[in-house]
């Protein structure tokens, strides 16, 4: 069955230090999407990504995030400046149809980031 | 104010038993209602989707219910399995939007 990869599973940081988070989505999907879940709290909207560009974006991803789609695979996530409040388990997803047409949304497995 | 409500935030039932999760929202103009499980360290994974016009969807053991009158929806989970321990995550969208309104989650335990 399709999925959606993540790597790395786990990365240590040190404040300030930037870091990468890789994802695969299902290869036929056309939007692509980065949320993050802070240890015991909701899962919060980061970006849309549709068409090679952004397509929305929520107030947490503020300029120390980017988002880039470098070939027709791969989609990073990348936080400039780490800081200690962006420990978190960041999920990527991607959907065939998009979600206003109640397409199906597909969640990888999550890179954890850890910031020292 | 989170637009969705979950209740109860955990509970703790009997392998082969049922219980209710459920959830209220506010978020307007409604477009569909999702009900994922988390497993502990993993992404969410599907289990409905439903829409305006469905009252109810099951998939499997697992029965959602949605009443866009009052804004609130259900999960139902039959005779339930140790592998049933998850959080389920009910996840609201507006229409002409692509973001999704998430909920804390309700933390269901399965014991033996």
């Amino acid at each position: 069955e399709p999925e959606v990869t993540q790597t790395p599973s786990h990365q240590v940081t040190q404040m300030g230090q930037e870091v990468i988070l890789r994802c695969v989505p299902i290869s036929n999907h056309l939007y692509f999407y980065w949320y993050r879940q802070i240890l015991g709290q909701k899962v919060e909207f980061l970006v849309s990504f549709y068409n090679n560009e952004i397509s929305e974006k929520s107030e947490i991803f503020d300029d120390q995030f980017s988002v880039e789609r470098p070939d027709g695979s791969n989609f990073t996530l990348k936080i400039r400046s780490t800081k200690l409040e962006d420990s978190a388990m960041y999920f990527c997803a991607s959907s065939g149809q998009g979600l206003k047409n109640t397409g199906e949304l597909f969640f990888g497995e999550g890179s954890r980031l850890t910031v020292l | 104010k989170n637009q969705v409500e979950q209740s109860p935030q955990s509970l703790i039932i009997l392998e082969g038993k049922n219980c209710t999760l459920q959830c209220n929202y506010t978020v307007s103009p409604f477009s569909n209602l999702r009900w994922y499980k988390q497993d502990t360290g993993r992404g969410p994974v599907s289990l409905t989707i439903m829409t305006f016009s469905e009252n109810t969807k099951s998939n499997g053991r697992y029965t959602a219910t949605l009443d866009a009158d009052t804004k609130q929806s259900s999960l139902h989970i039959t005779a339930s399995q140790l592998s049933d321990s998850a959080s389920y995550i009910c996840v609201v969208s507006a229409k002409g939007n692509n973001r999704l309104a998430f909920g804390k989650g309700n933390q269901v335990v399965v014991i033996p």
